[in-house]
């Protein structure tokens, strides 16, 4: 299994500044993907982020808000900018370990914006 | 959506009892994969049930999928208190990427 660490761990920011988060694996791997997680709620994909390829972005989630960077196999970088309260919530990487198998996700990172 | 549905949403046991929950899901699936969360904090990976695959055990899990149903249960035997979490099922859709969707999750509380 990958071993995947987050920074920050939390952070409290104010409305209108933006937020870097940074997600490292201890192996090299093809696909990394973007969660958030909303108070009291379940995970919703942000985007899917394939070194070498620009991100891919779900519906309601636009690369302005979310840019993301994925410079090499082992690291990505997920931006939440120009924030506001409700960009409060749990944001969570996870790897794959190959097409049609177990992702590990990361700690997470718990975002409080005042 | 596509999100899943999850029932219960909250299940509150006695330590020892076993505790059921219920995952449903939309449409064809590579596979199905269950996950723990304590306290909103990072999510622990249980157990992965492929689509061919009808049931499968770890430990106190059980896992079954019914593909015909698009429904799978998680069970967990003889509970106790550390299993207090949030349960969360996440189905890898056919040609979806290996992106994961999530379900609505289970809140279980094992009391002593």
């Amino acid at each position: 299994s990958a071993v995947i660490s987050q920074k920050p761990s939390r952070d409290i920011c104010q409305r209108g500044t933006s937020l870097t988060i940074q997600c490292q694996v201890d192996s090299q791997v093809t696909m990394m993907f973007w969660y958030r997680q909303q108070p009291g709620q379940s995970l919703t994909l942000i985007a899917t982020a394939n070194q070498g390829s620009e991100a891919t972005y779900e519906s309601g989630f636009v690369i302005d808000k979310f840019p993301i960077s994925r410079p090499n196999l082992t690291f990505s970088t997920l931006t939440v900018s120009n924030m506001s309260p409700e960009d409060s919530s749990i944001y969570l990487c996870s790897v794959g370990a190959g097409a049609k198998e177990t992702q590990y996700f990361g700690p997470g990172t718990r975002l409080l914006v005042l | 959506s596509q999100q899943g549905e999850e029932d219960p949403q909250a299940l509150s046991i006695q330590e020892g009892e076993n505790a059921t929950m219920n995952c449903s899901y939309k449409t064809s699936i590579n596979n199905l994969q269950w996950y723990r969360q304590n306290s909103g904090r990072g999510l622990v990976h249980l157990i992965l049930i492929r689509s061919n695959e009808r049931e499968k055990h770890s430990g106190r899990l059980r896992v079954t999928l019914d593909t015909s149903k698009k429904s799978s249960s998680l069970l967990i035997t003889a509970s106790r208190a550390a299993d207090t979490a949030s349960y969360f099922c996440a189905t890898d859709l056919t040609g979806g990427g290996n992106k994961l969707t999530f379900g609505t999750g289970t809140q279980l509380k094992v009391e002593l």
